[in-house]
């Protein structure tokens, strides 16, 4: 299976300032398609999970602009341009190439 | 609106049987392909299985920890999957969620695995 690991586990934030997680996967992700399957999700406290961006670098519709995914290969980022209240919650990305599915193990982002 | 609505969870012995449904309405339900995920308390999402539509053949896919125990369908008629799960282990506690496309999730059903 393709093991996804993430970094930082726990990302304590100022608000208002950006934040940046990584994400890695073990085998590279892109599909015969010529798409890269990476997805971030994030999940509030008490709430299902939520995509927020795919393929990379694509927005989900109604995801805030401060939301921004880039990468390629094996090593992928989501970015927060400018962490506001809302954003508290823990983020993971998905590859979606390789059956089985994987999730990261998740970072935890909070408000310092 | 898109909707999914799990049921079923609730509290089994190890080695016993649940079944979980997903009702899903506001899409073509027949047209998509649908997956089921867990999430174990306080930990993350683990994948659990999919299934095609019969379009695509309704064949299943299902993760290495549930292959053999977990049983997948639909029932096109009645717009909702279904995830037949046998000889439960305690380590299958879990918030279930149905999704499709990854976007659209329901709010899940906790299975409690426990003697």
């Amino acid at each position: 299976d393709v093991v996804m690991t993430q970094s930082p586990l726990s990302l304590p934030v100022t608000l208002g300032q950006p934040a940046s997680i990584s994400c890695r996967s073990s085998q590279g992700l892109v599909y015969s398609d010529g798409n890269t399957y990476l997805n971030w999700f994030q999940q509030r406290p008490g709430q299902s999970p939520r995509r927020l961006i795919y393929k990379v670098s694509n927005r989900e519709s109604g995801v805030p602009d401060r939301f921004s995914g880039s990468g390629s290969g094996t090593d992928f980022t989501l970015k927060i341009s400018r962490v506001e209240a809302e954003d508290v919650g823990i983020y993971y990305c998905m590859q979606g190439t390789h059956w089985p599915f994987t999730f990261g193990p998740g970072t935890k982002v909070d408000i310092k | 609106e898109v909707q999914l609505v799990e049921s079923g969870g609730g509290l089994v012995k190890p080695g016993g049987s649940l079944r979980l449904s997903c009702a899903a309405s506001g899409f073509t339900f027949s047209s998509a392909w649908m997956s089921w995920v867990r999430q174990a308390p306080g930990r993350g999402l683990e994948w659990v299985g999919r299934i095609k539509t019969k379009t695509d053949g309704g064949t299943t896919d299902y993760a290495a920890p549930v292959k053999g125990r977990f049983t997948i369908s639909r029932d096109d008629s009645k717009n909702t999957l279904y995830l037949q799960m046998n000889s439960l282990k305690t380590e299958d506690t879990a918030v279930y969620y149905c999704t499709t496309k990854i976007v659209y999730w329901g709010q899940g059903t906790l299975v409690t695995v426990s003697s």
